[in-house]
């Protein structure tokens, strides 16, 4: 039972290129969810899915895309990278949606962007 | 708004003394409230929750929260802490409604041998 698996674990890109952050979980969670980690900031919800075959924005959306391919997948898409998005990106799942569930962290992806 | 502040961004305390993080909360509806605890190059890991009922509540590796709700506040304290316990913790709040937790900004907690 791995939990929440992320990948890659780092990355560092330049500015304009594109890539997908893949994360899974095999604990059966109807949701999930993409953070940002900056320093000082604590974590910034992207986008959640709240079941398979939904998706929604978070509260830092723009510059990205996300992808429920089925109940265990979830992947964020960077079209083009810019220095802002810098940053650690966690991905999350949990048993069902909303704030009463406690949330099941993956070991986080550290992108730099150049 | 809805907000969580954590005041003390570094916390120092010397090994095998007591220990108190603060969190107070800005919520409009019933918040469910949570500690997690991040390893320096690790994901988060959920201490504690509460939800409702007793107000003082017990969490994993010897941590606990008490939920003064006059205070607005959800503070974790541990009775001796160890070096392992040096990490950064995270206060977050959410609702059954709505799929957002609200995170603070961590405290960072740095053990003195």
């Amino acid at each position: 039972n791995a939990g929440v698996t992320q990948t890659p674990k780092f990355q560092v890109l330049k500015t304009g290129q594109s890539m997908t952050l893949q994360c899974a979980q095999d604990m059966n969670h109807n949701s999930m969810y993409w953070y940002r980690q900056d320093p000082g900031m604590g974590l910034r919800l992207i986008y959640y899915s709240a079941s398979e075959g939904t998706t929604d924005k978070g509260e830092v959306p723009n510059g990205y895309n996300v992808s429920r391919l089925n109940k265990r997948e979830f992947s964020l898409r960077l079209e083009s990278a810019a220095p802002s998005q810098t940053s650690v990106y966690f991905c999350a799942s949990s048993t069902k949606g909303g704030g009463a569930y406690e949330q099941y962290f993956g070991p986080g992806t550290r992108l730099t962007v150049t | 708004a809805q907000s969580v502040t954590q005041p003390d961004i570094h916390i120092t305390v010397s090994e095998g003394a007591s220990l108190e993080l603060r969190c107070n909360y800005s919520y409009g509806a019933t918040p469910y409230l949570f500690w997690y605890v991040q390893s320096p190059g690790q994901g988060l890991q959920l201490l504690l929750k509460y939800f409702s009922g007793d107000t003082l509540v017990q969490g994993i590796k010897g941590f606990e929260a008490e939920f003064k709700r006059s205070q607005s506040s959800f503070n974790l304290r541990k009775p001796s802490v160890h070096w392992s316990d040096a990490a950064e913790y995270f206060c977050a709040v959410g609702a059954q409604s709505n799929y957002q937790l609200i995170w603070g900004a961590g405290t960072k907690l740095i053990i003195k041998p």
